[in-house]
């Protein structure tokens, strides 16, 4: 398919253990976001990545959340250590060159839900 | 940072009447304003966007309003099918490429 791919699409695991969640983006799309979607929430923003570069990271909650991009491709989230309250579903979206002043549409893969026992 | 207000939270309709979902913003620079439909164990998908240079849009069934002066956007869906039952969800972001969400409103439509 040529929508965004994200895997595991579910992930049950212990508390304090280290999870690493991937996200294929659409080909050709340059930027890259990840955001948490908890029970009945909104979407939470985390990250965004321009190539394998973060220019906006403000919205990592700990520095348990780390994530890199290569190749300009492919994404990993990683959450150290994880808690209860890390249990959500984790989006990633992907979209063409986004500049400053330059919003283009954002697609979405349909996520990763983690449970943290 | 962006606020985002999303209103009524649950919505009801008969097949064939149309729905109506409001938001609203905090921050007057930001510029775009999307939709999304997501479906249960699904992400969320574009639906309709709107920039803030236009007032209206429409696609089919689905249109999108801004009113700037009041910082509030809101989506119409006409002809209600039981197909259109989801969350819906609006945004806004000022162009910095970091989508603010609302909460989301759970769609019902009745056959």
């Amino acid at each position: 398919g040529a929508g965004v791919s994200q895997s595991p699409s579910n992930k049950v695991t212990e508390k304090g253990k280290d999870v690493e969640l991937r996200c294929d983006p659409i080909s050709g799309h340059t930027a890259l976001y990840w955001y948490r979607q908890s029970l009945g929430q909104g979407l939470e923003f985390l990250i965004y990545f321009q190539g394998n570069s973060a220019p906006d990271k403000s919205g990592l909650p700990s520095d348990r959340f780390s994530a890199e991009r290569t190749g300009g491709s492919v994404s990993t989230l990683t959450i150290q250590r994880t808690q209860q309250e890390d249990s959500a579903v984790y989006l990633c979206a992907s979209s063409f060159t986004g500049g400053a002043d330059s919003n283009q549409p954002q697609h979405f893969g349909d996520g990763t839900r983690l449970s943290i026992l | 940072g962006e606020n985002v207000e999303q209103h009524p939270s649950t919505l009801s309709v008969q097949e064939g009447d149309s729905a109506v979902i409001k938001c609203t913003y905090s921050d007057s620079a930001s510029n775009y304003f999307p939709w999304y439909k997501q479906e249960l164990g699904k992400g969320p998908q574009l639906i309709i966007d709107i920039r803030s240079n236009v007032g209206e849009k429409k696609d089919q069934r689905i249109a999108v309003t801004l009113n700037k002066t009041a910082k509030h956007f809101s989506l119409h869906i006409t002809e209600t099918q039981p197909e259109d039952s989801a969350v819906y969800f609006c945004a806004a972001s000022g162009g910095n490429n970091r989508l603010a969400f609302g909460k989301g409103n759970q769609v019902v439509v009745i056959p």
